[in-house]
């Protein structure tokens, strides 16, 4: 059975500070997601990561994937407020459901 | 960018009752999905919908829970007899093929059972 785990569970960073989020998951999978979840809201999709050592970039946020050890990190650069959310790996798993992990509360405060 | 939709965006509904809520899936899809999210907690799949029938589906997934596309365009999911533990957010998604790159979420349906 397809687990998926992430930590941190909640973190609190400085403006300007660099972080890491880390996302293990159990057994081999074809695609690993990143979604933003706001408050309230709907899952924004930010990357999908299809291949071993795939990286993909976008703004702040950077995210990896390492298939053999079945690691995928978020990293996020020069933290500003804008970025505070809760953030969910996913990984697509039998029938292409996606099994989500529990979800890194981020807030990013002055 | 094409949207799901989905409605209400909230629902109160008493314990016992039966519950429908709707999803307009993008146009050109053929992959669709229904996860929850309980308050605070992470989203689990509940099932999933490909050529009119269900293609997998969670244990969250009973015999309480069901699916349809009655029209070729709404993907519903019914809840016959809610209870309690039924409250929460359910998220309809689609996608236009398998392993297709991009999921598309709706905005979601809070439900709430009294």
């Amino acid at each position: 059975e397809l687990k998926v785990e992430q930590n941190p569970l909640f973190l609190s960073m400085q403006e300007g500070k660099n972080y890491t989020i880390y996302c293990n998951y159990s057994t081999t999978s074809d695609r690993l997601y990143w979604y933003r979840q706001d408050p309230g809201k709907s899952l924004e999709s930010l990357f999908v990561l299809l291949s071993n050592g795939a990286v993909k970039q976008e703004g702040r946020l950077m995210a990896s994937l390492d298939t053999k050890a079945r690691l995928s990190t978020l990293h996020i650069t020069a933290a500003v407020h804008d970025l505070s959310a809760t953030y969910f790996c996913a990984v697509a798993g039998k029938a292409d459901k996606l099994i989500f992990g529990t979800g890194t509360r981020l807030q990013v405060f002055p | 960018e094409p949207e799901v939709t989905q409605t209400p965006s909230h629902q109160v509904t008493q314990m016992g009752q039966e519950v429908i809520l709707r999803c307009v899936p993008i146009s050109n899809h053929l992959y669709f999905y229904w996860y929850r999210q309980i308050l605070g907690q992470k989203v689990e799949f509940l099932v999933s919908f490909y050529n009119n029938e269900i293609s997998e589906k969670s244990e969250i997934f009973d015999d309480q829970f069901s699916v349809e596309r009655p029209d070729g365009s709404n993907f519903t999911l019914k809840i016959r007899s809610t209870k309690l533990e039924d409250s929460a957010m359910y998220f309809c998604a689609s996608s236009w093929d398998r392993g297709a790159e991009k999921l598309f979420f709706g905005s979601g349906t809070q439900l709430s059972v009294l």
